[in-house]
């Protein structure tokens, strides 16, 4: 079955760059799913930040989307995450996520089944 | 963006209880909606996807219903596991976003 896996900086300065990567384990990334990023601020709700599909396609929240580069590396079977321009409202557990589709009466229903661990990144000097 | 707005934000319930979760949506979304489940410092769990398929794996106590702007989470029969905060997230344009989330814990 397939995993997710978070990794990369706990510690982040503001006004860097935030970098993260999730490897996928036990299937393709080139197969037909979107792949995506959603965190949790401290204590908050999940905000969902953008995803891409195997084909390369994005998409990104409004509110992150001058900011934020999400993409594919299939020779390593991971996707990664660019967040820059860090403030301290960044803090918080990142999670990746596999979107999946399910077709029914013509519509086309979006959901994410299989979660990563979480990684939790602080942005402080 | 779509606002998606839960209620209530907390409960307390008994195990055996027959719990109701409800999910508002700013706009009609049809049936694009999606129930998780979260334990604290774990990762968010699927259990129902377009409004009312019960995700593999799932427990069928869990049940979801709804269309257009208003939806329902229910658990039939509550169980030690199942305190936990649910959140709901609709699906039908993007930015995908969430209700503030319903924490459910033991009376």
């Amino acid at each position: 079955q397939v995993q997710l896996q978070e990794s990369g900086p706990g510690l982040v300065k503001p006004s860097g760059t935030l970098s993260l990567t999730c490897d996928v384990s036990g299937g393709s990334i080139s197969s037909s799913y979107w792949w995506s990023w959603v965190r949790q601020p401290p204590g908050k709700g999940l905000e969902w930040i953008g995803e891409i599909y195997h084909s390369g396609s994005t998409n990104y929240n409004p509110s992150l989307k001058s900011r934020v580069t999400i993409s594919l590396d299939k020779s390593k079977n991971q996707f990664s995450l660019k967040l820059s321009s860090v403030t301290a409202a960044d803090t918080a557990v990142y999670y990746c996520a596999r979107g999946n589709i399910m077709v029914r009466g013509g519509k086309y229903y979006h959901y994410m089944d299989v979660w990563g661990k979480g990684t939790t990144v602080t942005v402080s000097s | 963006d779509i606002q998606m707005t839960q209620s209530p934000s907390s409960l307390s319930a008994s195990v055996g209880d027959r719990v109701t979760i409800t999910c508002r949506a700013s706009q009609s979304i049809s049936s694009y909606l999606n129930w998780y489940q979260q334990n604290p410092g774990k990762a968010p769990k699927l259990l129902i996807y377009a409004a009312s398929s019960l995700q593999s794996g799932v427990p069928s106590r869990f049940s979801g219903s709804g269309s257009g702007t208003d939806f329902t989470l229910t658990i039939s029969s509550l169980q030690p596991e199942d305190f936990a905060t649910y959140y709901c997230q609709q699906s039908y344009s993007v930015p995908w976003t969430f209700g503030q989330g319903t924490k459910v814990d033991i009376k």
